[in-house]
């Protein structure tokens, strides 16, 4: 079967980095991906890995090791906006091209 | 503007009422899919499509239909089979190679 497990919900200040962990179990991975949700909003998307390593976008960065079934998404100077939640989602050959998503980490950003 | 569009907004079923989702895409996107989002949980997969005139159970199709008759068009029919059909449902749409899923604003299906 499939599994996606991360964190329920994290807690930080503006200005500070936050990394937000996710593990998953799948057969015939093809990529992970990081979407934002805020409150009663559609997800919108954030990063894409397929390969091991870093993917930076400005004040998001995303990491993969395939090896480990391991992901994490990094925020950095976080800004009260960021307050949001954060859903990893995989990619398997299981079913096309659609993602199975993790139940994501609310994130709230205090001053 | 290409994108995903939704309707309605908010939808009411009453009991032993199918009622029908609309999603409309205009960024010439071969796949699409539906999902639903419960409170505080995340989103799983009803059926998605990877090319029109065909389509693909998902995790929890039972009480749900689809059909794909044209490219752009993917419209969710949520029956009186579905006992639980109070959600948020957001329909996605990628192109064939699947880098990334764009979503729609989403739509709120609540019952009387």
């Amino acid at each position: 079967g499939q599994n996606i497990d991360q964190p329920t919900e994290m807690t930080a200040t503006e200005g500070a980095i936050v990394q937000i962990n996710c593990t998953y179990q799948t057969s015939g991975f093809n990529g992970l991906f990081w979407y934002q949700q805020h409150a009663g909003e559609a997800p919108t998307f954030l990063s894409y890995n397929v390969l091991d390593g870093l993917e930076e976008k400005g004040r998001f960065s995303s990491f993969l090791s395939r090896s480990k079934g391991y992901s994490y998404l990094l925020l950095k100077e976080l800004q009260m906006k960021d307050s949001a939640s954060y859903l990893c989602a995989v990619r398997s050959n299981q079913a096309g091209t659609a993602l199975i998503f993790g139940k994501g980490t609310t994130l709230s950003v205090s001053s | 503007d290409g994108g995903i569009t939704q309707s309605p907004k908010y939808l009411f079923r009453k009991e032993g009422q199918n009622v029908t989702l609309s999603c409309e895409q205009n960024l010439n996107h071969d796949a699409m899919y539906w999902y639903r989002q419960d409170p505080g949980q995340g989103l799983r997969l009803i059926y998605y499509s990877q090319i029109v005139n065909d389509f693909q159970k998902g995790d929890i199709a039972e009480g749900y239909s689809v059909s794909r008759e044209k490219k752009e068009s993917f419209p969710l029919t949520v029956t009186s089979a579905q006992k639980n059909p109070t959600a948020f449902y957001l329909c996605a749409s990628s192109t064939g190679s699947g880098e990334t899923q764009y979503f729609g604003p989403g739509t709120r299906l609540l019952v009387l």
